[in-house]
């Protein structure tokens, strides 16, 4: 079966302007977390959607936002680009809501703000 | 969740064993031990999981020691394919929990394999 889908797969985006971003999980996933790395500080968790709920929010600021379609697929949204947000996006769809079982990566969305 | 601490690098020469340590001293009852891998600008790839006994999949083997303070993945034969970043995660099993899927990574383990 297909593997989770992020697109785009490169983005070079202007400070100061926003940026979507798009996540197809596995077909029948239905949690998709949202994941930030960058060289200096690594892989860091953003956020986390169930059934188009908020159930997790990782230490980032407010221009940070996602959500999550009655299809199980989500967007993340970046406002006001800081050069800092220059970053492979990563995304992870899971089964269930609850931490157990494997999580499932995507290839990833590199963003660049120039 | 736990902390873990893992060598920033090892090298294994191509077809012998991969063995790599990973520290997780407070660890607590009700946490497993995950192990991810991260091919050079791929995603990170779920290799294993456990909890208190070892595990073994066609990818690799999970060696938890007793008190579970520690555990080993062994990838039994390396390959040029297995370099990559090494990532052993401790989380929470717990349904209803705050974390749910959250995985903390850490610095992770460079392995390369050398032919």
């Amino acid at each position: 079966k297909a593997g989770v889908t992020q697109t785009p797969r490169y983005l070079i985006k202007t400070r100061g302007q926003q940026v979507t971003l798009s996540c197809s999980p596995i077909s029948g996933h239905r949690s998709v977390s949202w994941y930030q790395q960058t060289p200096g500080q690594g892989l860091q968790f953003l956020f986390e959607y169930f059934s188009e709920t908020q159930r997790n929010k990782g230490n980032f600021p407010g221009r940070f936002s996602g959500r999550q379609f009655s299809n199980s697929r989500s967007e993340m949204n970046v406002s006001t680009l800081e050069l800092g947000d220059s970053a492979l996006y990563l995304c992870a769809s899971r089964l269930g809501q609850y931490a157990g079982g494997e999580a499932f990566f995507g290839q990833g969305t590199r963003l660049t703000v120039v | 969740d736990a902390k873990t601490t893992q060598p920033p690098s090892m090298d294994c020469a191509e077809g012998r064993a991969a063995n790599l340590p990973c520290n997780h001293s407070t660890i607590s009852g009700n946490e497993y031990v995950y192990w991810y891998r991260q091919i050079h600008s791929q995603g990170p790839q779920y290799i294993i999981h456990g909890l208190k006994n070892n595990e073994t999949n066609e990818m690799a083997s999970l060696i938890i020691t007793e008190d579970r303070k520690s555990s080993t993945l062994i990838l039994p034969h390396a390959t040029l394919r297995d370099t990559a970043v090494y990532y052993c995660i401790v989380r929470a099993f717990n349904a209803g929990g705050t974390s749910y899927g959250k995985l903390t990574f850490g610095q992770g383990t460079i392995l390369t394999v050398h032919p």
